[in-house]
């Protein structure tokens, strides 16, 4: 057990609709970061918080949304969903933020299936 | 940009014997980490083992070793004494430079493990 949660375990949801996915990060982490895994792309990072601010955005779109709130707990907001969007979504937390030593410890994943 | 290459996308080993599995990474930065995750069918992403480019020796946790040759730029991991459990995918990893920090992990394609009996 990585120490980093995410709710829900699955998710299964139609073209068009709204979904929000949790994360709560290893108790001390102040980052938190979220990827993205499908089969034709691989892991790909979205975006970074640290202590509240966003930090870093990667490859995510702007149907995708998402903050970090006071105490930590981060939330990823998905709308207009297509089918494409269907993949395991992770959180993953770390204590720092730009250190190229430090290791990412990742939730369980959120499995997203659009239909 | 950095890129992380796994040539093996399947490899299979006896239960009790030792396997590695290949990584193979490319980048301009002197300063480097470089991690291993195992993802088994459950799906999540377990971290195993990470080298620092300026460590002098090779990582160890437990069954897990890091070969790790820094002017080849490979960092292979070694699975001592297989056992079925460790059948799943594995993925080579670094820490990418990014927006003023070193925010990202970059993944290789990964590499799917069968440990047979």
């Amino acid at each position: 057990d990585s120490g980093v949660t995410q709710t829900p375990k699955h998710l299964i949801t139609a073209t068009g609709q709204r979904v929000t996915l949790r994360c709560s990060p290893r108790s001390g982490d102040l980052s938190v970061y979220w990827y993205q895994q499908s089969l034709d792309q691989g892991l790909q990072f979205l975006i970074q918080y640290y202590n509240g601010e966003e930090r870093a955005k990667g490859n995510i779109l702007e149907r995708f949304s998402a903050q970090q709130f006071p105490d930590l707990h981060s939330e990823l907001n998905l709308s207009s969903l297509e089918l494409g969007d269907s993949a395991l979504y992770f959180c993953a937390s770390s204590v720092g933020s730009d250190s190229p030593y430090e290791e990412q410890y990742f939730g369980p994943g959120t499995r997203l299936t659009v239909t | 940009a950095q890129k992380i290459t796994q040539t093996q996308p399947g490899m299979f080993v006896q239960e009790k014997e030792a396997v590695t599995l290949d990584c193979t990474y490319d980048t301009s930065d002197p300063s480097y980490g470089l991690f291993w995750y195992k993802q088994p069918s459950s799906g999540e992403m377990i971290f195993l083992i990470y080298q620092g480019s300026y460590d002098q020796q090779n990582a160890t946790e437990g069954r897990y070793s890091l070969n790790f040759q820094k002017a080849r730029k490979s960092a292979n991991l070694v699975i001592s004494a297989s056992q079925l459990g460790d059948s799943a995918m594995y993925f080579c990893a670094m820490r990418e430079p990014f927006s003023g920090g070193y925010n990202k992990l970059i993944f290789g394609a990964g590499t799917r493990l069968a440990v047979h009996p």
